[in-house]
């Protein structure tokens, strides 16, 4: 079955700089790739989310990157803020976003102030 | 519009208890998933239901039980629960039609003692 790989397990920034998670999935079928945030005791929300057929998406301060060739894919945040402090997760699915979902282990990102 | 609710919020057991959790989905979706998150891991896919029919099924055993009502609200049954049984358990709906994203309830947490 799919596997996903996330990394850094824990990002510390300053306020005002960029952040980047990556992941690496094992599932070459895999076609959509969420990204979720959750902050503590609260339910993930759903940030952002691409799919197999386009390489990059934005939205704001954030942006996602797909590699399908590496099978990877990566959260880009910019200008942080210390409101953008949470757990992240990003997961994958091979059969779009009604399929299950494998999700990384998450990223505890804290913004400085 | 209401979100992914879920119930109840929190729930004590004993091992070899029984117990059921409750989801009613985001208004216009029609698919429940449930997932399960252990502290400091990523939510793990239980099932899903569509159309009343469990459609897949993660790496859970087969004291993991669901249903889904005509009105798509959905029940997860969990019976001789295990101390690792204790985690939050998330419910996720989404919408077939245009292929809608999973969006998650708060969740239930389960302890077992």
């Amino acid at each position: 079955g799919e596997n996903v790989e996330q990394h850094p397990s824990t990002l510390s920034v300053q306020e005002g700089d960029s952040a980047v998670i990556k992941c690496t999935y094992s599932d070459s079928a895999s076609n959509y790739f969420p990204w979720y945030k959750q902050e503590l005791g609260k339910r993930p929300q759903l940030i952002i989310d691409i799919r197999s057929n386009v390489g990059e998406k934005k939205d704001q301060r954030i942006a996602v990157t797909l590699n399908k060739t590496a099978k990877h894919f990566s959260l880009h945040i910019t200008e942080t803020q210390p409101e953008d402090s949470a757990v992240y997760f990003c997961a994958a699915s091979p059969g779009g976003s009604n399929y299950k979902l494998t999700f990384g282990k998450g990223t505890l990102l804290t913004v400085n102030p | 519009d209401a979100g992914v609710t879920q119930s109840p919020t929190h729930l004590i057991k004993t091992r070899g208890q029984q117990v059921t959790l409750r989801c009613s989905p985001k208004s216009g979706h029609d698919t429940v998933s449930w997932y399960q998150q252990a502290l400091g891991q990523g939510p793990q896919f239980i099932f899903q239901y569509y159309e009343e029919e469990e459609r897949q099924r993660g790496n859970f055993p087969d004291r993991f039980s669901g249903h889904q009502f005509p009105n798509y609200s959905s029940e997860l049954n969990v019976n001789a629960l295990l101390l690792g049984d204790s985690a939050l358990y998330l419910c996720a709906s989404s919408a077939r039609t245009g292929e809608q994203p999973q969006h998650f309830g708060d969740g239930t947490r389960l302890s077992i003692l």
